[in-house]
Order: structure tokens, then C-alpha cells, then sequence
């Protein structure tokens, strides 16, 4: 089944203890992408990639690192969590042409204390 | 600077009456047009796209959505609403100048359709 998943689901954490959310699809799509849902703010971009070891900022790149090593991998870091950093979060990916629809995974939704 | 706006929170709708949530963007040349919708607790999925060609564009779902270049708009519609309808509804465009990278998301609307 052509997915994007992630991991975890649900992760409540303290302020400045570092953590990794996973995302990773098996549609061998060249572009990913992060993204954070806040109420009434709707979604907004973290950072992409448009292939492996190219990734570039989005809307919101402030506390938060990626990397891509593997077409298929797409890791979101947050080196020190904040308070603000609290929401839902959603990995996505396309085909590398712009007009295709982005395909997202299920969310990981992230307490920071 | 590119943007979507959704200008209502919320949209309520009695079921079989026909729907509406709105969409105005501003972009820089030709957009690059998609709805999304989510469920609770889930991730968004695709309904419908507007790339080129007719300005009246059809879904998922029933869905379809008309592209009107004079008044910047994409608002999605259906005949007939459904209560499994009521969800939160995106809209979004592709940023072409980045070649597409960068996604603007709308705020959503909510929708309800009661029975």
C-alpha cells in the first residue's frame, strides 16, 4: 500500500530534551515535506526537499533541523524543544513535479512542557 | 507575497442542500490550485486540483471546483451535501516561482452538514 507514515503518533516531552520524528514514504517521491497544524493558522511549511542532501527552509524553519540522507526518509529534529513548538505536526510527499498533490501521513502530535 | 485565504471559520449546511467553502489566493503568474480535506484524526487527503484547462474542475467525492482567474478564485462545491461531508477543508497553492516547493495552506473551514 503507497504510504507516508510516522513516528510517533503522540510524544509529550520537556523542554529542551532533543527528539526525532520519523517520516518515511514508499512511493519513491523526490519531494517531502514538513509541516505544522495550529488552530486557525491552518498548515504551515517547516522545510522541504526536492531530492536526497537538497533541502531548503519553508514558512516556519525557526527550532527545528532535517535532514535527507535517503530518498525514502525524511526526519524532522527539534534539538530543543519549546513550548511553542507544541502542535500537530504532518510529513508529506509528491512526485517532484508542482502539480501534483502531496500525499500526507497520518500526524504526530507533539506536547512540549 | 503569495497567500490563500478562506474567509469563513465555519460553514454549515443541511444535507442534500447544495455546498459551498470559499477560496481567494494571490499568487505571481499561473497557480498551481489543490483542496484538501481532513477527518478527525487523521491526515489530509486530496480532492481536487486546478493545473490548466477548464475552469470547472471535478473530485473526490462529488466534489468540484470552479477556477475563476478575474476574481482569484477556487471555492470548492458539491450538489448535494452529505453528513459524512462534515470535515475541515484546505486550500492550498504551490508556490511556481520556487518551482512549485513551497505550499501555501489556506487557515481551512470547517464544515458541518447536519442531518
Amino acid at each position: 500500500e503507497a504510504q507516508v507514515t510516522q513516528n510517533p503518533r503522540y510524544l509529550i516531552t520537556v523542554t529542551g530534551k532533543k527528539l526525532t520524528v520519523t517520516c518515511s514514504q514508499n512511493m519513491n517521491h523526490e519531494y517531502m515535506s514538513w509541516y505544522r497544524q495550529d488552530p486557525g493558522l491552518g498548515l504551515r511549511q517547516i522545510y522541504y526537499s526536492m531530492n536526497v542532501e537538497v533541502t531548503d527552509k519553508g514558512d516556519v524553519p525557526e527550532g527545528y533541523k532535517v535532514s535527507r540522507k535517503e530518498k525514502r526518509n525524511f526526519p524532522l529534529i527539534l534539538e530543543s524543544p519549546s513550548p511553542n513548538q507544541t502542535s500537530l505536526y504532518f510529513c508529506a510527499s509528491s512526485p517532484r513535479d508542482e502539480s501534483y498533490e502531496q500525499y500526507f501521513g497520518p500526524g504526530t502530535r507533539l506536547t512540549v512542557t | 507575497a503569495q497567500s490563500v485565504a478562506q474567509p469563513e471559520d465555519q460553514v454549515n449546511v443541511a444535507e442534500g442542500n447544495p455546498l459551498t467553502v470559499k477560496c481567494t489566493y494571490s499568487v505571481s503568474g499561473n497557480p498551481y490550485l489543490f483542496w484538501y480535506v481532513q477527518y478527525p484524526n487523521r491526515g489530509l487527503q486530496f480532492l481536487l486540483k486546478y493545473i490548466t484547462g477548464d475552469n470547472l474542475v471535478k473530485g473526490s467525492y462529488g466534489f468540484e471546483a470552479e477556477f475563476n482567474k478575474s476574481q482569484t478564485s477556487f471555492h470548492l462545491k458539491k450538489p448535494s451535501a452529505l453528513v459524512s461531508d462534515s470535515a475541515l477543508y484546505f486550500c492550498a497553492v504551490r508556490d511556481i516561482r520556487t518551482g512549485g516547493f513551497k505550499t501555501i495552506f489556506g487557515a481551512g473551514t470547517r464544515l458541518f452538514v447536519k442531518a
